[in-house]
Formats: structure tokens, sequence, C-alpha cells
């Protein structure tokens, strides 16, 4: 079956510190990949995405990931948090036919001061 | 560009009552996607608009759920009957091709009593 599997529900990170959120898919072939960043009471919004080439991807506000294919991973790393990336992230592929996104469970991030 | 818009962004109904969602997607874009989030999960796809035609309904759209996108603009979806499990943010979204990046809007929160 096709899934996501996001293995941290809550993270807490120190603000200045490196960030690494995982992201594991099961899918039949490469997939289309996506990291969305949602804050409380809010729609997502994009982070990055995958479709092919380079592996490791840049994203908006310092976020990359990097697509590994022999883990069927896609984590996303920071090099230095900031207290306004507290908020919950999801790692997301579309289905064959790229018709509809399948998510994972989220992280939620804490940064402390 | 405005963006992906929802209305209303708050709702609160009693069991049994029917409710209407509507989602307005970014002009250009002719594929329209509804998902619902229960807290503390990743959200779930529920439906898909090419245009003005649901090409694609999740097993979790029950009967007592419909949407529509009569002109191929905006989509509204109907739940009737509210039950308490009802209960969720619903996020509507929309993309210019498949598999393209898909923009959400801000979502409707549903609260059955």
């Amino acid at each position: 079956a096709q899934s996501v599997t996001q293995p941290d529900i809550h993270i807490t990170v120190s603000e200045g510190a490196s960030l690494e959120l995982r992201c594991n898919y099961s899918y039949g072939a490469t997939p289309y990949l996506f990291w969305y960043v949602q804050s409380p009471g809010q729609g997502l919004q994009l982070l990055l995405k995958y479709f092919s080439g380079d592996t490791l991807v840049q994203g908006i506000k310092g976020f990359e990931a990097e697509f590994k294919r022999s883990q069927s991973s896609f984590n996303l790393r920071k090099p230095s948090v900031h207290w306004s990336d507290a908020a919950e992230y999801f790692c997301a592929f579309y289905n064959n036919a790229g018709n509809m996104l399948t998510f994972g469970g989220g992280t939620r991030l804490m940064v402390k001061p | 560009d405005t963006g992906v818009s929802q209305d209303p962004r708050h709702k609160i109904t009693k069991r049994g009552q029917n409710v209407t969602f509507r989602c307005d997607p970014i002009s250009e874009h002719n594929r329209l996607y509804w998902y619902r989030q229960t807290l503390g999960q990743g959200p779930e796809f529920l439906t898909y608009f090419q245009n003005e035609a649901q090409l694609e309904k999740s097993r979790l759209l029950s009967d007592r759920f419909s949407a529509e996108r009569p002109k191929g603009s905006f989509s509204t979806l109907e739940i009737q009957r509210t039950e308490q499990g009802d209960s969720a943010m619903y996020l509507c979204a929309s993309s210019g091709a498949p598999r393209n990046e898909q923009f959400f809007g801000p979502g409707t929160r549903l609260t059955v009593l």
C-alpha cells in the first residue's frame, strides 16, 4: 500500500540548533515528494518539492530536503532553527495519476528559547 | 493573485443539520481538491475536480457528502445530516496541472455538537 510515515510525532529543539524531520514513504516508483508546513489553525504552505534530478532540494525559509531512494526517505533539514519555525510539518507524495496527495501524520515542532 | 479562499472559516452546527462550505481556487487553476484533516492527523483526500468534472472520490466521502464545481470555478462541499464524527478541518486546494504543487486554502473548521 502507498503510505507516508513520519516517525516523530513531536520534536523539541532549541532556537539556533539544527533540525532534521524524518519522512519515509512506501511507493512502487519514484514519487513526487513534498514538505508542507502548517501553523495553528491555518492551511498548508509548501516548503519544497522533489520531482526528479538533484536529490538535494532547497526550499523556502532556509529548509532543504534530501531524497534517498535506497532508504525510501525524504528528510527535511534546517541548519539553524528560529522560534517562528514552530509549527506542524507534513511530508506528502502524489499517487500514480497525480490526482491526490497522500500525507504523513505530521511532526509537531516546538522551539525552546 | 489572491490565493485559495474558503468560506466560512469556522462553522458550529448541531448534529443532524446540513452544512455547506465554499472554496474559491486560484483563478487559472483547473484542478480543485478537497481534503479532511482531523486533530493530530495529516490531511486525507476526499475528492478532486478537473474543471467541472468530479473525477475521483475517496471512500471517506460517504453518501451524506456531496461536492460540486458547477462552472469549473468555485466549488461547494455539502454535508447532510451531520454527525459528531464529521468534526474536522476541511481543506481545499488547487493546482494547474497533474503532479503540480497544490496551493491550499486556510480551511473551514467544522464543529458538530
